[in-house]
């Protein structure tokens, strides 16, 4: 079992929608990270988050450090949207582990 | 105030090749973090460089030697390429090694080996 899960692996949407992905871990951890992963590879840093809440234009980012959860949230949702969005939590000193992405697919 | 930057973007090697990816952190960054990512799965955490010396080590064989100069920039060595070593080959750069220091992550660099 790995010790980052996402979910759903893949979800499509149509534009506007309201769109959430989640992410659980099984570890004890210093922070989280959402990355945003472009087709071509490069990654983004969304935000990195060790409690609460943040948000960043439509984005917006939830952790629940008790229940090991956290959860992307992409308001009105655009066609640009479209990417694999990562899950990544620091367990220690600069090493992150990572889920294996959800699949986003916003059509037009 | 650049990034991270890698190079080269892509390469292609055959089996039994030695390879060298190199990075360079974002400025004011000295820790930098090297990743591997097959397609379709997550990156897969190799090994990262502080002061010049190897702090953490994943999974990996000894195939996969680094180095870090004195600039903060970085190299990945992959010995005796394997067919499974095709993959995206993913650079960070964060400031010291304090817990939850956010990494910035570099454009990739594409390797197939052939």
């Amino acid at each position: 079992k790995n010790e980052v899960e996402q979910s759903p692996q893949n979800l499509t949407a149509q534009e506007g929608e309201f769109i959430t992905i989640n992410c659980s871990y099984s570890v004890g951890i210093s922070a989280l990270h959402w990355l945003q992963q472009h087709p071509g590879g490069g990654i983004v840093s969304l935000f990195m988050l060790s409690s609460g809440k943040k948000k960043h234009g439509r984005l917006i980012a939830t952790i629940n450090i008790q229940e090991k959860h956290s959860s992307l949230h992409i308001t009105a949702s655009h066609p640009r949207d479209s990417a694999v969005y990562i899950c990544a939590v620091s367990i220690n000193a600069g090493k992150s582990t990572f889920g294996d992405g959800t699949t986003l697919t916003v059509k037009p | 105030d650049a990034g991270v930057t890698q190079s080269p973007t892509h390469l292609i090697k055959t089996r039994g090749q030695q390879v060298t990816l190199r990075c360079s952190p974002k400025s004011g960054h000295d820790t930098v973090s090297w990743y591997q990512q097959a397609l379709g799965q997550g990156p897969q955490f190799i090994f990262q460089y502080y002061e010049e010396e190897e702090r953490q080590r994943g999974n990996f064989p000894d195939r996969f030697s680094g180095h870090q100069f004195p600039n903060y920039s970085s190299e990945l060595n992959v010995n005796a390429l394997l067919l499974g070593d095709s993959a995206l080959y993913l650079c960070a750069s964060s400031l010291g090694l304090s817990m939850g220091n956010e990494q910035f992550f570099g454009p990739g660099t594409r390797l197939t080996v052939l």
